[in-house]
């Protein structure tokens, strides 16, 4: 059971224009959500988050939005770069404050990858 | 750099071998965490550790344990390989409080031949 849903295997985009990458969830536990950046042969890099308690983060050229009622989030990158291009990883956690008061497992997507184009 | 190293970067072993991969998470950290990659899929969690206690188990295979030392670094030990345990290991660490964002290590690729 896919919790955390990447649609777009990939998307291309011309430099200077807007990336848009979409993510779904259906675990209304999740409580915050991250992005985060892969390189080939290199770890997931963070990029941004943002908590449930928001509908909106804001990091330089990097936006993420937050619909809990559609159980929706985004990641809006202004203007795009060459560098851009990567696979984008959308991920998911719920507080586990029950039992432990700490962070649980990260749930994540499939990745989109990105392709900024010249 | 994530402040997260993993050894070795490269395994080549063969089917029914052990071994064992290496994490020592950023400083200060004390929860951590693994995942595997295989190919075309996303990461899914195995297993984590909060300041050498096991925490969470995920989508990880009997062959496979872990365990965190007093000095924080953890240990993933996968034995009786199969090929289908190709993939990138990935060690990743936080504070180890809620909402939180974990950082992960570069990775160690295990190929099974």
């Amino acid at each position: 059971d896919q919790q955390v849903k990447q649609n777009s295997p990939s998307l291309s985009v011309q430099e200077g224009r807007i990336s848009i990458l979409n993510c779904d969830y259906t675990n209304s536990m999740f409580d915050y959500f991250l992005w985060y950046k892969k390189y080939p042969a290199e770890g997931p890099t963070f990029l941004i988050s943002i908590s449930s308690i928001k509908d909106k983060n804001e990091d330089g050229r990097f936006t993420v939005f937050l619909n809990k009622s559609a159980k929706h989030l985004s990641l809006h990158i202004v203007p795009s770069q060459p560098g851009d291009s990567a696979v984008y990883f959308c991920a998911a956690s719920s507080s586990d404050h029950i039992n432990t008061g700490t962070a649980s497992k990260l749930t994540f997507g499939t990745g989109t990858r990105l392709q900024v184009t010249l | 750099d994530s402040g997260v190293t993993q050894t070795p970067k490269h395994l080549i072993t063969a089917t029914g071998q052990r071994v064992t991969l290496r994490c020592s998470p950023r400083s200060g950290d004390l929860s951590v965490y693994w995942y595997q990659q295989s190919l075309d899929q996303g990461l899914q969690f195995l297993i984590q550790y909060y300041n050498g206690e096991e925490r969470a188990k995920g989508n990880i295979l009997e062959r496979f344990s872990a365990q965190q030392f007093p000095d924080l670094h953890s240990e993933l030990n996968l034995s009786s390989l199969e090929l289908g345990d190709s993939a990138l290991y990935f060690c990743a660490s936080s504070a180890g409080t809620v909402r939180e964002t974990q950082y992960f290590g570069p990775g160690t690729r295990l190929l099974v031949l």
